[in-house]
Formats: structure tokens, sequence, C-alpha cells
């Protein structure tokens, strides 16, 4: 069974630009969730996205935001970039939400903003 | 708030010296505690989840414990491919889906 895939692996962007992460899941997964990890916040919730529907956001500006298709697939979004953006972003996939249904992460997306 | 806590920061092991790894956490109505294993430039990879307080779970040289206040990742004769950073999370009823992460601690098992 193929694991969850993010694309592209490595990104580098101006400050002011804007960018686009892609998440596909599992199969048969559907819900999504989005993290950002830096070294000195860690994993820190964006949101997550279960049948289409954004169920959980987290405490970040409005510059974040995504959404999710049909598919199950996922895509998010950052506006404005700023240098404080640069960090691992990682998306996990799990069959349903809850304890229940661990997170399965793919090796997420490196966005550097210079 | 709800809070996790992940000790010591960075652990050096010799190839069989057996330890633990703490987590203290902090949430409004626990539902599951995970442990995760994370691996240089990739993501994490499932480990464990714990549910209520004593319960214990194994996996090869890996055993999770769980109290009302913390957990413990015991490392028994831990091996050189054990290296890696070990993450703790909490799903709690006031974070809704999002699970609250420790900073991690970070393993090295030297031969």
């Amino acid at each position: 069974k193929a694991g969850v895939t993010q694309t592209p692996r490595y990104l580098i962007k101006t400050r002011g630009q804007q960018v686009t992460l892609s998440c596909s899941p599992i199969s048969g997964h559907r819900s999504v969730s989005w993290y950002q990890q830096t070294p000195g916040q860690g994993l820190q919730f964006l949101f997550e996205y279960f049948s289409e529907t954004q169920r959980n956001k987290g405490n970040f500006p409005g510059r974040f935001s995504g959404r999710q298709f049909s598919n199950s697939r996922s895509e998010m979004n950052v506006s404005t970039l700023e240098l404080g953006d640069s960090a691992l972003y990682l998306c996990a996939s799990s069959y349903r939400t809850g304890s229940n249904s661990p997170l399965h992460f793919g090796n997420g997306t490196r966005l550097t903003v210079t | 708030e709800d809070q996790v806590t992940q000790s010591p920061e960075a652990l050096r092991l010799q190839e069989g010296e057996s330890s633990s790894l703490n987590c203290s956490y902090t949430v409004s109505g626990l539902r599951g505690l995970f442990w995760y294993r994370q691996d240089p430039g990739k993501g994490p990879e499932f480990l464990f989840t714990l549910y209520s307080a004593g319960e214990e779970k194994e996996k090869e040289r890996l055993k999770a414990t769980l109290t009302k206040k913390e957990s413990f990742l015991h490392i028994t004769a831990p091996k050189p491919e054990d290296s890696a950073t070990y993450l703790c999370a909490a799903d709690s009823n006031q974070a809704g889906t999002a699970l609250i992460f420790g900073k991690g601690t970070t393993l090295s098992v030297s031969s």
C-alpha cells in the first residue's frame, strides 16, 4: 500500500510570494491533516479536512489555507510568504478522525523563504 | 492550556544500554497518547497509541507505558538503528482533532 505522498519535496520562495503544497493520502483514508514543523516550535497543527470539509483549524494566520478534493487529495496554500514561514510542512492521513485511527505522515515539503 | 513536554531533549546511549524517555502531559480530557519515531529527512512514523493509565504496549525493543500525568518510552538493549527523534503527542477533548506534540527526544545509539 502506497504511503502519503507530498510534492514537491523542496521549495525555495521569495518573501511576498505564494506557494501551494500538495498531498495524496493513503488510499481509503478520508481525513487529511497538515502540520508545520520547526526546530523551535516542533510540530504545530494547521488544519484538518474530512470529506472535503475543514473540520478543525489551528492558530495560524489567514495566509494559511487549504482544501480537499473529492478524491481526498489535499492542497495547502500560503500567501504573502514571510521569512518565518520557512519550515517542514507535513501532511498526514487517517481512515477517520479520532485516537482510534492514528495519523500516517508523508515525508514533508521543506519550504525555504528568502 | 494543553501542553506536552518531553525530556531529555537529547540522549546518547551505548549499544545495549537501556534507558527511558519521558513525556509529561497536561491536557483537558486525554483521549489518547501517541508515540512516533522520526528519522532525519522523513515524516514521523507511528509506533503506539495508549488510551488509559496502566496501559502498556511493546514493539521489539520498545515499550510504552502511560500514567495519569506522563508516558514513558522504554528502550531495552538499543541498537544503532534505534537512533532517531522520538515524539509523543496527545489527543485531547479541548483540541478537537488536532494532536498536541512535544518537541521530541533525539536518541543517538553508538556501537
